[in-house]
Order: structure tokens, then sequence, then C-alpha cells
């Protein structure tokens, strides 16, 4: 069982240069999201995708862009790396996130790649 | 600032002891979940707790989740090696069906 696969698991860029991480999961689920964690920080979300065909912005989207690209698959971009964009990035899908207030789905567990460890030079 | 405080923020006991994290929080949560994160991997969820005062155990592992929906805590006991891990909360609001993240307790078991 493959679950969420992420790739590249390690890159090094320097400031300016662009990268696409890649994600996609096996479990037929429709929201997909896209983290980073820093020491002491936690997980923050950067874009989530709610279902196929929609994306929204999270905490800290500010550098990045996203792209639904089917239900099975969810990228991020940087279009030019900065430094404070070193960490370590994780995505996630779950069941279902569209319901909003009240929705079982709501509170449906995330699964996790093993994540992309990104180094900006 | 974290909506979600966990406490302590580093542990590192002897095997064989209990140990207690928290997972604090000024806000309600319509359910809160647990994750354990090992070194290379994503977090893996344990449990989901739902409903104020509920209590679930998983193996050594217990979970309370506050009566006011605000808070909730991890208890170990007999601690093994193994349960070296991070481990994460996470809750979700009903206004916001995103979880919010604490920053995780690191914890160290050594045999």
């Amino acid at each position: 069982n493959a679950g969420v696969t992420q790739t590249p698991k390690f890159q090094v860029l320097k400031t300016g240069q662009s990268m696409t991480l890649q994600c996609a999961q096996d479990m037929n689920h429709n929201s997909m999201y896209w983290y980073r964690q820093d020491p002491g920080m936690g997980l923050r979300l950067i874009y989530y995708s709610a279902s196929e065909g929609t994306t929204d912005k999270g905490e800290v989207p500010n550098g990045y862009n996203v792209s639904r690209l089917n239900k099975r698959e969810f990228s991020l971009r940087l279009e030019s790396a900065a430094p404070s964009q070193t960490s370590v990035y994780f995505c996630a899908s779950s069941e279902r996130t569209d319901g909003g207030p009240g929705d079982i789905y709501s509170n449906q567990p995330q699964h996790f790649g093993d994540g992309t460890r990104l180094s900006i030079l | 600032t974290q909506l979600l405080e966990q406490s302590p923020q580093f542990l590192s006991i002897q095997e064989g002891e209990n140990l207690t994290v928290y997972c604090n929080s000024s806000s309600v949560f319509s359910s809160l979940q647990w994750y354990r994160q090992e070194p290379g991997e994503g977090p893996v969820l344990l449990v989901t707790v739902v409903t104020g005062g509920e209590v679930k155990k998983l193996k050594r592992l217990t979970f309370q989740f506050g009566d006011a929906r605000k808070d909730s805590s991890l208890h170990i006991t007999a601690a093994q090696p193994g349960d070296t891990g991070l481990y994460l909360c996470a809750g979700s609001m009903d206004s916001n069906y995103q979880l919010i993240w604490g920053a995780g307790t690191k914890l160290i078991i050594k045999p």
C-alpha cells in the first residue's frame, strides 16, 4: 500500500531557482494538503484542495503555487526559491473536507507522505 | 501565536517510567487528533477524540479530551524505546474545518 508518495525526497536549490514538489495518493481521497514543518513551529498549512478542481490558501501561502492535476495528484511549486523556504514539506490527504461546520468528515484523519527535505542556499 | 500549546516541548525519560504530555488551548475544538511522527517520516494518526471527557486507550497509551473540549492529554504507562518520537496534537474547529496543529512534544525513551 503506497498511500501518499512524495518526490523528490531531498533537494538543494540556489536562491531564485524554481522547482515543483510532486505528491500522489492512491486512497481515492478527495482532499489534499501541503504543509511545511520547521523546528519548534509544528505543521503550517501552505495550500489545500478540498476536492478535485478547487484549491485554497492556508496559513503561509506566499511564495508558493499549487495545482490539483487530478484527484490523485497535487503539486506545489516554488517560483523563485528563497532561503526562508528551507524546510521539510509534507503532503497529506484525507477522505473529505468540504462540508464545513458539523460535517463529520471534518474529523477524518490526514494521511501523510514521508516529506521532501528542501534546502535553499 | 499557537492556538494549541503542547507541553513539555521535550521529554527524555528512562524505559519503564510513566509520562503525560499536554495539549492546551483557550479555544473549543469539535475534535482533537493525536499523531506520532518518527524521524524521516510523516505523522501517523494515533487517535481521534470527539466528545468532552472522552477517554480512549491504545495499549499503554491513554488519551483524554477535556470536558470543555479545550484541552487533551496523552499518558504513557511503562514507556518503551519504541515510544520515542514527536507527538503532535491537531484540533478541528466547527468554524474552520482545517486542522490546527500544536508544535509537538519530542519524546525520547532511553533503554
